[in-house]
């Protein structure tokens, strides 16, 4: 067990529609990153927040969008859904700003039909 | 910018033998490599890393070689033991600095008993 949780654990939607996957990272860890991994395909960095601020931002559409509360969980943002966008969405942890020992979350696998 | 490649996609190795997971890179601008692991139905998990000011980093059974002139990393494990099973990513750090990691697409390693 990483310490990271996600919720939900599996999330089936409609193309069009919007939803929010939640984080809550390991105790005492500021940075969080959010992660997609499709079928045959490594995990693509979307997104980094460190003690509420982004901090880097990777290939993130524009339909989604992130945040981080102020006790440090973060919610990813997915709207306008297209069939594409299934995959399974990670949440990663670290205690600081460097990325070099993240702590993942068991991810959330959304299905868009 | 930063490109991460695992060629081989899966790996089959008998119980004991010697797994050997390939990773190139394409910017060798940046010095600190990751090895994950991940279980289905779980999020990745820390395995190793390596400086570039090493050549070689062992922790266990697990051993990661750089060899920095062909950008090339490589994972053994020794012996590969059934638990071993799993998707392996590497990971390096982006041009733009050390809070992004770009993964590689994985190598699914099946350990035979």
């Amino acid at each position: 067990d990483s310490g990271v949780t996600q919720t939900p654990k599996h999330l089936i939607t409609a193309t069009g529609q919007r939803v929010t996957l939640r984080c809550s990272p390991r105790s005492g860890d500021l940075s969080v990153y959010w992660y997609q991994q499709s079928l045959d395909q490594g995990l693509q960095f979307l997104i980094q927040y460190y003690n509420g601020e982004e901090r880097a931002k990777g290939n993130i559409l524009e339909r989604f969008s992130a945040q981080q509360f102020p006790d440090l969980h973060s919610e990813l943002n997915l709207s306008s859904l297209e069939l594409g966008d299934s995959a399974l969405y990670f949440c990663a942890s670290s205690p600081g700003l460097a990325g070099d020992t993240q702590y993942f979350g068991p991810g959330t696998r959304l299905t868009v039909l | 910018d930063q490109q991460v490649k695992q060629n081989s996609p899966s790996l089959s190795v008998q119980e004991g033998r010697i797994s050997i997971l390939n990773c190139d890179y394409t910017n060798s601008m940046f010095d600190y490599f990751l090895w994950y692991k991940k279980y289905p139905a779980e999020g990745p998990t820390f395995l190793i890393s390596i400086s570039s000011i090493k050549d070689k980093n062992e922790d266990g059974r697990f051993t990661v070689f750089l060899n920095k002139s062909a950008k090339h990393l490589s994972l053994h494990i020794v012996p590969s033991q059934p638990g071993d099973s799993a998707v392996y990513f590497c990971a390096a750090p982006t041009t733009s600095g050390t809070y992004k990691y770009i993964f590689g697409t994985g190598t699914r390693l099946k350990v035979l008993a």
